[in-house]
Formats: C-alpha cells, sequence, structure tokens
C-alpha cells in the first residue's frame, strides 16, 4: 500500500540557516509528490508539486524540492530559512482510484521550529 | 484569486448532535475532496466528488454523508456525532481529476463536539 514517511517529527533551524526536510514514499507507480505547508490554526498552504521532468522542484517562498526515484525521496529544502517558515510541513503522494480521481495520503508532518 | 470556502469556520456541537459543513470550491474547479485532521495528526481523505458523482471514498463513517450539489459546492453531513470527531475538516477543490490536478485546500472548518 502507499504510503509516505517524514522520517522528523520536529527541527529547530536558526534563522538564515539552511532547511532539510524529509520525505520517502512508497507507491508502485509513478508518483505524483506535494509539500504543503500548514500554519497554526490555518489551512494547507501548497508549496510545490512534481509530477513529471526535471527532478528539481521551485516552489513558492523561496523553497525547492528533488525528486530522487532510486532513494524514493522527494526532500524539501530553502537555502536560508525566515522566522516566517515556522509551520507544519506536510509531504503527500497523489494517488490515483480506480475511479479516475486522485486523493491525497499525506505523512504525518514535520514541524519546523525556528530560533533567533 | 479565489479560494475554496468552508462555512462555518468553527463549529461546537454536542454528542450525537448534527452538523452540516458546507464547501465552496474555486470558481470553475469540479471536484471537490474532503479530509479529516485530529489533533496532532495528518489529513486523512474522506470522500471525493467529480461532476456531482461520488468518485472515491476513504475512511468515511457511515454516519457521515456527502454530496456535491449543481453548483459544485459540496456539504458533509455529520449525524451521531461522537467526541473523536471533534477535528479540522477541510474541502480541496480542483480542476477535473486525476494526478495532474493540483488540489487546493480551504481554511478547514474546526469541529468541537463535547
Amino acid at each position: 500500500a502507499q504510503s509516505v514517511t517524514q522520517p522528523d517529527i520536529h527541527i529547530t533551524v536558526s534563522e538564515g540557516a539552511s532547511l532539510e526536510l524529509r520525505c520517502n514514499y512508497s507507491y508502485g507507480a509513478t508518483p505524483y509528490l506535494f509539500w504543503y505547508v500548514q500554519s497554526p490554526g490555518q489551512g494547507l498552504q501548497l508549496l510545490l508539486k512534481y509530477f513529471s521532468g526535471d527532478t528539481l522542484v521551485q516552489g513558492i517562498k523561496g523553497f525547492e524540492a528533488e525528486f530522487k526515484r532510486s532513494q524514493s525521496s522527494f526532500n524539501l529544502r530553502k537555502p536560508s530559512v525566515h522566522w516566517s517558515d515556522a509551520a507544519e510541513y506536510f509531504c503527500a503522494v497523489g494517488i490515483l482510484s480506480n475511479f479516475g480521481n486522485e486523493k491525497l495520503t499525506f505523512g504525518t508532518g514535520t514541524r519546523l521550529t525556528i530560533i533567533p | 484569486a479565489a479560494g475554496v470556502i468552508q462555512s462555518p469556520r468553527h463549529l461546537i456541537k454536542e454528542k450525537r448532535e448534527t452538523a452540516t459543513l458546507k464547501c465552496y470550491p474555486i470558481p470553475r474547479h469540479d471536484t471537490v475532496y474532503w479530509y479529516q485532521q485530529g489533533p496532532g495528526q495528518d489529513p486523512q481523505f474522506l470522500i471525493s466528488f467529480y461532476e456531482k458523482m461520488q468518485s472515491d471514498k476513504g475512511s468515511i463513517p457511515d454516519r457521515f454523508s456527502a454530496q456535491q450539489f449543481s453548483d459544485y459546492h459540496s456539504e458533509l453531513n455529520m449525524s451521531s456525532l461522537e467526541l473523536g470527531d471533534s477535528a479540522l475538516y477541510f474541502c480541496a477543490s480542483s480542476l477535473g481529476r486525476g494526478n495532474q490536478e493540483t488540489q487546493y485546500f480551504g481554511p478547514g472548518t474546526r469541529l468541537l463536539v463535547l
């Protein structure tokens, strides 16, 4: 069965430092991968997505992610974090159902804390 | 740009009561998805609709039902509410269906069952 693993439950990074959030997936077919960010009490905002093509994907707010099929990974990176990046980050894989519709399976999330 | 609208944003109910959550997709979007996010949990897929027909079903309790109307808005009806139903309920919409269609999420409805 398909699954998404985010090994890091909580990460603390100093403002201005680089960031990498890990995501591993398990899916039999070509995965469609997403990163969403959720601020406290807020909805889910799409950061970036990978469908096909270039394995390095650029997103909003200076984030990027690299799809590595050999490692079944889709790690999220940012060269320099800002205090406003503190939030919960969810990696998700899009699963195509028999009905031709897609549903998202999420990882358990990584909470990012930024320290001055 | 217009986003997904959910109402109400907050809802407090007693056990065994009913609740109706509404979702208004982005204009022209014909596909709606419902997700449930328990406290400290990741969002779990409940159900989806495409062109007013149910297109997929996840871990949705039998006490819950949903439908999509002719204007593409959707309603999630929850009956015999239980304490464990307390969660953040997200609606997402997309244009068309399939893996190439990005889901855009609404702000969620926070349901508290007392």
